[in-house]
């Protein structure tokens, strides 16, 4: 079955830095990978929607300077998340899908980020 | 806007089979029936998915009520490593209106 990477598994780090959290498709080619965020026993909140060589379309109350959402290719969407601050500590995933978003095709999810900012 | 209610938690005993109830009343008629689970701080798995008709596959079985207004996943026979947040979700569009409405999730409880 098709493979998302997500990377790093956890982070720490200080208040105000930059943190950069890479979601990779190892055998599929995504045009579209999507970014959640996750705080304890809740559901996943999509964050932002992105579309390789394009602009993301960010989901209301996310702030597009605060989270940088780049795709350049095919296989690679990052996520930086800048001038991080406690308030940022959460668990973020992307997920992806083969070509472009069709409601029958099933999603594939990255193992995930674990983001503490001290 | 089209909702999707799971009961918060569930627990069931070791190799029996498990029902876990999905309402989404407000179902469109595009609109598919997914399945996903999660295990603690990892990301969500694919378990199953459907429209109109009942599915099976090598993890589960997805029965869908006639009106669609709600479904069951179900585990033959549930295992300890069956033990998970379990999220139903519907999932809608195409292109440029593609959407996910998520459940809450049903977190399964397995006892040996």
């Amino acid at each position: 079955g098709a493979v998302v990477s997500q990377h790093p598994s956890w982070v720490i780090c200080k208040s105000g830095t930059s943190v950069k959290i890479e979601c990779r498709s190892l055998d599929f080619q995504a045009t579209t990978m999507f970014w959640y965020r996750q705080f304890p026993k809740q559901s996943l909140m999509l964050m932002a929607t992105s579309n390789e060589g394009s602009k993301a379309t960010y989901e209301q109350g996310v702030e597009k300077d605060k989270f940088l959402i780049n795709h350049a290719s095919l296989t690679l969407s990052t996520l930086t998340v800048t001038s991080a601050h406690p308030e940022d500590s959460s668990f973020y995933i992307c997920s992806a899908r083969k070509g472009g978003p069709r409601a029958r095709e099933k999603l594939f999810f990255g193992s995930g980020t674990q983001l503490s900012v001290l | 806007d089209a909702k999707t209610t799971q009961p918060n938690s569930m627990e069931s005993n070791e190799e029996e089979p498990v029902h876990l109830p999905c309402n989404h009343s407000t179902i469109s008629g595009t609109d598919y029936i997914h399945w996903y689970r999660q295990l603690p701080s990892q990301g969500p798995e694919y378990v199953i998915h459907g429209l109109t008709s009942n599915v099976n596959n090598r993890m589960a079985s997805l029965a869908i009520a006639e009106d669609r207004k709600s479904s069951t996943l179900i585990l033959h026979r549930a295992t300890l490593r069956d033990a998970a947040v379990y999220y139903c979700i519907l999932v809608s569009g195409g292109d440029s209106n593609y959407q996910l409405i998520w459940g809450a999730g049903t977190k399964l409880i397995i006892k040996p």
